[in-house]
């Protein structure tokens, strides 16, 4: 089955940390995301690639860096990890060339605790 | 930059009534509207969306309404049943920020038998 994974589910971790998620695609799909979850506020758009060499911030990248190794993986770190980071954070992925090109595939999801 | 309010943010129905959740955008540019359903501990995936070129949109007991004028589109669910319990998030883009989404906060809505 074609579909996004994240690495890992789910995460403790201490304030001052570095820490990686990692997302994988068996999609095929071109286009990647990193989105935060937090209650009440939806989700935020923190970084996005549309290729392997076009990596972009999004709306609330402070704080976080990402890495776009070949097409089906992208990983999100967190330098220096701090208590506000503490959320759900999903992987997504879409097809720029595919009929349903807007569409949006997201991974399970990583709950991250930064203590 | 755009923004997008959904309301309400939570929302209780009989089972066999409808619901409407409404969003409404401010960036008169945006062109594609879709509707995310999250079930609880679940990802969110797309249910319906809707381009500017439409007003009306219906998948079996779902629809979704635009109104460009308004800035505002609303999705309907008709006969509620207890899976339609989930979070739904709409959203707003357009083709000029390459169609990056912008999410409205969610609404719950919650199934009573």
């Amino acid at each position: 089955d074609a579909d996004v994974t994240q690495t890992p589910r789910n995460r403790i971790t201490k304030t001052g940390k570095r820490i990686m998620l990692e997302c994988s695609q068996t999609k095929g799909h071109d286009r990647m995301y990193w989105y935060r979850q937090d209650p009440g506020l939806g989700l935020q758009l923190i970084y996005y690639s549309f290729d392997v060499k076009d990596i972009n911030k999004g709306e609330i990248s402070d704080g976080y860096s990402v890495s776009r190794q070949a097409q089906a993986k992208f990983s999100l770190s967190l330098e220096s990890a701090i208590p506000n980071q503490t959320a759900l954070y999903f992987c997504a992925t879409s097809d720029s060339a595919g009929a349903h090109y807007n569409e949006q595939f997201f991974g399970p999801g990583t709950r991250l605790t930064v203590l | 930059g755009e923004n997008v309010e959904q309301h309400p943010s939570t929302l209780s129905v009989q089972e066999g009534d409808s619901a409407v959740i409404k969003c409404t955008y401010s960036d008169s540019a945006s062109n594609y509207f879709p509707w995310y359903k999250q079930e609880l501990g679940k990802r969110p995936q797309l249910i319906i969306d809707i381009r500017s070129n439409v007003g009306e949109k219906k998948d079996q007991r779902i629809a979704v309404t635009l109104n460009k004028t308004a800035k505002h589109f609303s999705l309907h669910i008709t006969e509620t049943q207890p899976e339609d319990s989930a979070v739904y998030f709409c959203a707003a883009s357009k083709e000029r920020s390459n169609y990056q989404l912008i999410w409205g906060a969610g609404t719950k809505l919650i199934i009573k038998p």
